[in-house]
């Protein structure tokens, strides 16, 4: 059982470009959630999926995008890179929302744009 | 607004205990989670409150009062391997958890 795998490991990118980040869970986990976090700051929401079909903003949406077209994918796209979006993106799961629910991350992708 | 404070650097000595405090504020409360995070890696789940009092896990502990919005991760017979950032979360009142910045350790032989 892999968990929730994220690709890429780590890239870098020219301002402008656009980028999708890919996730991918076996667990059949129903709740995905994006988070990027930044030195001196916790992780911040970006955008989360609480079930297949339906997804929803968190903190910092702006500049992403996110589809849940089934249990197990959750990618998220810059459509346009700023540097500003230079980070560490991870991806977790959990089984539902009940609030006993333990979010498991992946390995995270190291993104830098230039 | 949200907020979770924990103090972003604390040095403990091999073989010691260390508490890391971690205060909130939130917009409702569904249970406090403590992770663990070493450098270059992901989180990885250690606790979880959602009741006043201690939880106990091996050579970590977890105590919880919702009154004074205040938890704590206590670590016993601290090892090497515990230099790592921790981090504490709050489920707020619409399931999402909101996170502090983490709090970096650093042990000493």
């Amino acid at each position: 059982i892999a968990g929730i795998t994220q690709a890429p490991t780590s890239q870098i990118l020219a301002a402008g470009r656009r980028m999708t980040l890919r996730c991918t869970q076996d667990m059949r986990h129903n709740a995905m959630y994006w988070y990027r976090q930044d030195l001196g700051l916790g992780l911040r929401l970006i955008h989360y999926s609480n079930t297949a079909g339906t997804t929803g903003k968190g903190e910092v949406p702006d500049g992403y995008s996110v589809s849940r077209a089934n249990t197990d994918d959750f990618p998220l796209t810059l459509a346009s890179a700023v540097p500003s979006q230079t980070s560490v993106y991870f991806c977790a799961s959990r089984p539902g929302t009940s609030d006993t629910d333990t979010q498991y991350f992946g390995p995270g992708t190291r993104l830098t744009v230039l | 607004g949200q907020n979770i404070d924990q103090p972003t650097e604390m040095t403990a000595t091999e073989g010691a205990i260390v508490q890391i405090n971690c205060t909130y504020q939130t917009s409702g409360f569904n249970g406090l989670f403590w992770y663990q995070q070493h450098a270059g890696e992901a989180p990885t789940f250690l606790s979880y409150n959602v009741l006043d009092g201690l939880e106990e896990k091996g050579r970590f502990s977890s105590f919880l009062s919702r009154s004074k919005g205040y938890s704590y991760l206590l670590l016993k017979e601290l090892q090497m391997k515990d230099s790592a950032s921790y981090l504490c979360a709050v489920e707020d009142s619409n399931y999402q958890l909101i996170w502090g910045a983490g709090t970096k350790l650093i042990i000493k032989p």
